[in-house]
């Protein structure tokens, strides 16, 4: 069983357009994350989640939202899509803040 | 804010021919120094974690160790199955509460 998984693997969109992108854990993990890869292969956190607070990288536009149905999802929603954000996307998954990470393998996004 | 440096940025080796990877960080307390591997197309797998001075961790051919500035990934005798990207971050309970990572080191080991 795959441990962090999110769908879709390659997305491809145009400038403008509003996506998103969907992770699950079946670990049963209390905190999520959401980390951007780019071109130059940096990883860059974006969010980290639990059930009771989130805390928001100040980097990151207020176009990137995540959203969480449940303490095993954590979906990443995207207005406006920009050239800037075709990047690599990470959903991670740990016990507790500051323990280790388990990735998934990714979300390619292409922003034409 | 917290730093981290990973040097060399690129590597290549001899299978059989060992060598150390290298970890620069400033943090404002550190709570944990990781390690990972992320091979092409899949995301960042776990490897180790030390927590003070003088700790060191092994597992089959890589061992890290950790010292108040820097963190070294030695790998003994290497094999063309140990190519990957070897990334290295930081937990200091700051910024979004996430690991900083290293910009990594890409480590090819030839036949």
């Amino acid at each position: 069983d795959t441990a962090v998984s999110q769908t879709p693997k390659y997305l491809v969109t145009q400038m403008g357009n509003d996506k998103s992108i969907k992770c699950e854990q079946n670990l049963g993990h209390d905190t999520m994350y959401w980390y951007k890869q780019d071109s130059k292969k940096f990883l860059k956190i974006m969010f980290s989640y639990n059930n009771k607070e989130l805390i928001i990288n100040e980097t990151v536009p207020n176009r990137f939202s995540p959203k969480s149905p449940d303490k095993a999802h954590l979906n990443l929603h995207i207005n406006s899509l920009e050239l800037g954000d075709s990047a690599v996307y990470f959903c991670a998954s740990s016990q507790v803040a500051g323990s280790p990470l388990h990735f998934g393998n990714g979300t390619r996004l292409t922003v034409t | 804010e917290d730093q981290v440096t990973q040097s060399p940025e690129a590597l290549r080796l001899q299978e059989g021919e060992s060598s150390s990877l290298n970890c620069s960080y400033t943090v404002s307390g550190l709570r944990g120094l990781f390690w990972y591997r992320q091979d092409p197309g899949k995301g960042p797998e776990f490897l180790f974690t030390l927590y003070s001075a003088g700790e060191e961790k092994e597992k089959e051919r890589l061992k890290a160790t950790l010292t108040k500035k820097e963190s070294f990934l030695h790998i003994t005798a290497p094999k063309p199955e140990d190519s990957a990207t070897y990334l290295c971050a930081v937990y200091s309970g700051g910024g979004a509460d996430g690991l900083t990572f290293g910009k990594g080191t890409h480590l090819i080991i030839q036949p």
